[in-house]
This record gives C-alpha cells, sequence and structure tokens, in this order.
C-alpha cells in the first residue's frame, strides 16, 4: 500500500524534553510537509523540503527542527525551546512534478502531549 | 499575506444537501482543494478545481468556483451521517520553486442529524 506513516500515534513528554515525530511516504514524492494543528484552527506550516538535504522554515518553524537524508523520510524534533508544543501534528507530501494538480496527501498525525 | 475564511459550523439533516463555503484573497491561486478530516485522523483529499474551472463534479460532491468574487463552496448531496467530519478548504499559489505552500481556512464542522 501507497501512504505516509506517522509514529507514534500518541507522544508524551515532560517539559524540557526535546521529542522527535516521525513521517515516512513511499509515494516517491519529492516533497514533504510539517504542519502543527490546534483546537478549533486550521494547519499551520512548521517546515517544509523540496528535496533531499534541503528544507524551508515554514510560518511557525521557531522551536523545530527537521532533516530530510532520505527522499522517503522527514523527521520533526519538537525542542525544548517550544513554548507550546502539545498539539497534533500532521505530515504531508506531494509531488512537484509539472502538469501535476500539486495535491498534498496527509498522514494519519500524532499527538503530542507535553506536560 | 493569504487568507483563507470559512464558517465554523454547519448542520443538515440526513439526506439534504450540504454546501460548504470558502473564500480566499489570494488572486494568483491556481489550485483550490477540499480536504476531509475525521476526528483524531488526518486530512483526506475528497476534491480539488484548477482556477480556470467554474464547476467539477465528482459522484455526490460538486465544487463550484467563482474567481471574480474568490468564493469557493463544496456541495455535498444526500448527505449522510458519515459525512459528519470538518472540511477544511486550501488554495495553492503558482508553484514558482518554493515548493507547493497551501494555505489552509480554519475548517467547517460538518454535523448531520438524523
Amino acid at each position: 500500500d501507497g501512504g505516509i506513516t506517522q509514529s507514534p500515534k500518541y507522544l508524551f513528554r515532560k517539559e524540557g524534553q526535546n521529542v522527535t515525530l516521525s513521517c515516512e511516504q513511499n509515494l516517491n514524492h519529492d516533497a514533504m510537509y510539517w504542519y502543527r494543528q490546534d483546537p478549533g484552527q486550521g494547519l499551520r506550516l512548521i517546515y517544509y523540503s523540496q528535496i533531499v538535504n534541503d528544507f524551508q522554515k515554514g510560518d511557525i518553524a521557531e522551536g523545530y527542527s527537521v532533516s530530510r537524508e532520505k527522499k522517503e523520510s522527514f523527521p520533526l524534533t519538537v525542542t525544548s525551546a517550544q513554548k507550546n508544543p502539545t498539539a497534533f501534528y500532521l505530515c504531508a507530501s506531494s509531488t512537484l512534478e509539472a502538469g501535476s494538480s500539486y495535491e498534498q496527501y496527509f498522514g494519519p498525525g500524532t499527538r503530542l502531549t507535553v506536560t | 499575506g493569504e487568507d483563507v475564511e470559512q464558517s465554523l459550523f454547519l448542520s443538515v439533516r440526513e439526506g439534504d444537501s450540504s454546501v460548504i463555503n470558502c473564500t480566499y484573497t489570494d488572486s494568483s491561486s491556481t489550485y483550490l482543494y477540499w480536504y476531509k478530516q475525521e476526528p483524531g485522523a488526518g486530512l483526506q483529499l475528497l476534491t480539488y478545481i484548477f482556477s480556470n474551472m467554474d464547476m467539477k463534479q465528482d459522484q455526490r460532491l460538486t465544487v463550484l468556483l467563482n474567481k471574480k468574487d474568490k468564493h469557493l463552496s463544496l456541495r455535498i448531496a444526500d448527505t449522510q451521517t458519515g459525512d459528519s467530519a470538518i472540511y477544511f478548504c486550501a488554495e495553492s499559489p503558482i508553484l514558482t520553486g518554493g515548493g507547493n505552500k497551501l494555505t489552509f481556512g480554519t475548517g467547517t464542522q460538518l454535523k448531520v442529524e438524523l
């Protein structure tokens, strides 16, 4: 089955600890994205990557870091510098091929709770 | 910057049609998308429309685009209880090499009552 997997589904951490969220895709997509979703709000872009070993900050990158060492993988680290890390985190991917409709496909999400 | 707005709630009776509305500000939008999110899950792409189209129909779903007014709507015919979810519209600017950064609305919670 082709798709995007995120693990774990639920994650609990103590304040002050860094935590890494996993995102893997087997769709052969060039681009990958991380979003944060808070209750009653839309999705806000944290980081995105168009190609291996390159990534750009989104609208709310402070307190987060990413890496893109492989095309299939785009892990997100929530650092202790992120002031309000408790949220639902969604990973997505899309093709960047000319002539496509560039739609993004989403993983099932990871709910992070920091206490 | 770009802005996408949706009403927060919509309640309909099973079997009726639902119409979810969305307005956007970016006149360079190329593609507009509708996603569905069920509780605790990721977003599922429902349909999309290219900006040079006025309408797109896909089974029970009809998308209408008024580019002049920057207004997008999603009509769900014969709404079922399984359609209860949050619906997001999203717009994409012309792909210029900056990735395909989508701007999402805040989502419309659709509740289908028996």
